[in-house]
């Protein structure tokens, strides 16, 4: 049974900082792992989806890794701002098609 | 449409009634998935539709849960006897295909259940 880890649980960060959300999961063999925002109240915001073979995945401000080999993924955010807080979260497809998911990492950004 | 929408938004109901929740997924798409999130259990697996059949039922709690879809579209989840640890909220996701390396799944806003 895939088991994805979230580290850590919470993080409160000034404005303009960057973020590092790590994200760990226990079996490697994966066919992808996606990231997603969830506002309070609200559904989830596909974020990022880096496929297995893939070593990292940018959209704007945002950049995912991969290294499927340890298990792990981090997602960057540069330059951090107030909208950018919500809970950020893992998921990671295995070989069938649901997702397995992390308990998620509440961001608080301080304007 | 545009994105996966559920009705209703929020229900609330007693202690063993029935409820139904429903999913209409992104225009194209042909798998459905539904997830629980409640809270201490985080994001779990319902159930998985490709068309209108479902390979995989494994995550449905009991067999007070079931679910349908119908013409490869809406779907419906229906909790049968409702209980009060079934409140939680119901998510409902599509994806183009299911079976694919490149398996993008885009949720819709929830329905928040409360079983009172």
């Amino acid at each position: 049974k895939q088991e994805v880890t979230q580290i850590p649980a919470a993080l409160s960060v000034p404005e303009g900082e960057n973020l590092v959300l790590n994200c760990s999961f226990t079996d490697s063999a994966i066919y992808n792992l996606q990231w997603f925002r969830q506002d309070p109240g609200k559904g989830l915001t596909s974020l990022l989806l880096i496929q297995s073979s893939q070593r990292e995945q940018t959209s704007g401000r945002l950049n995912a890794s991969l290294d499927k080999s340890s298990g792990r993924s981090t997602l960057y955010i540069a330059a951090s701002q107030p909208g950018d807080s919500a809970t950020y979260l893992c998921a990671v497809r295995s070989n069938d098609y649901k997702l397995s998911f992390g308990a998620g990492t509440t961001v608080t950004v301080r304007a | 449409g545009a994105g996966v929408s559920q009705s209703p938004s929020n229900k609330v109901t007693e202690k063993g009634k029935d409820v139904e929740l429903r999913c209409d997924p992104i225009s194209g798409h042909t798998a459905l998935y539904w997830y629980r999130q409640s809270l201490g259990q985080g994001l779990e697996f319902l159930i998985y539709f490709q068309g209108n059949s479902a390979p995989d039922k494994s995550g449905l709690p009991s067999d007070r849960f079931s679910a349908e879809r119908t013409g490869g579209s809406v779907s419906t989840l229906t909790i049968q006897r409702t209980q009060q640890e079934d409140s939680a909220v119901y998510l409902c996701a599509s994806s183009f295909l299911a079976m694919s390396s490149y398996n993008e799944q885009f949720f819709g806003p929830g329905t928040r259940l409360t079983v009172l």
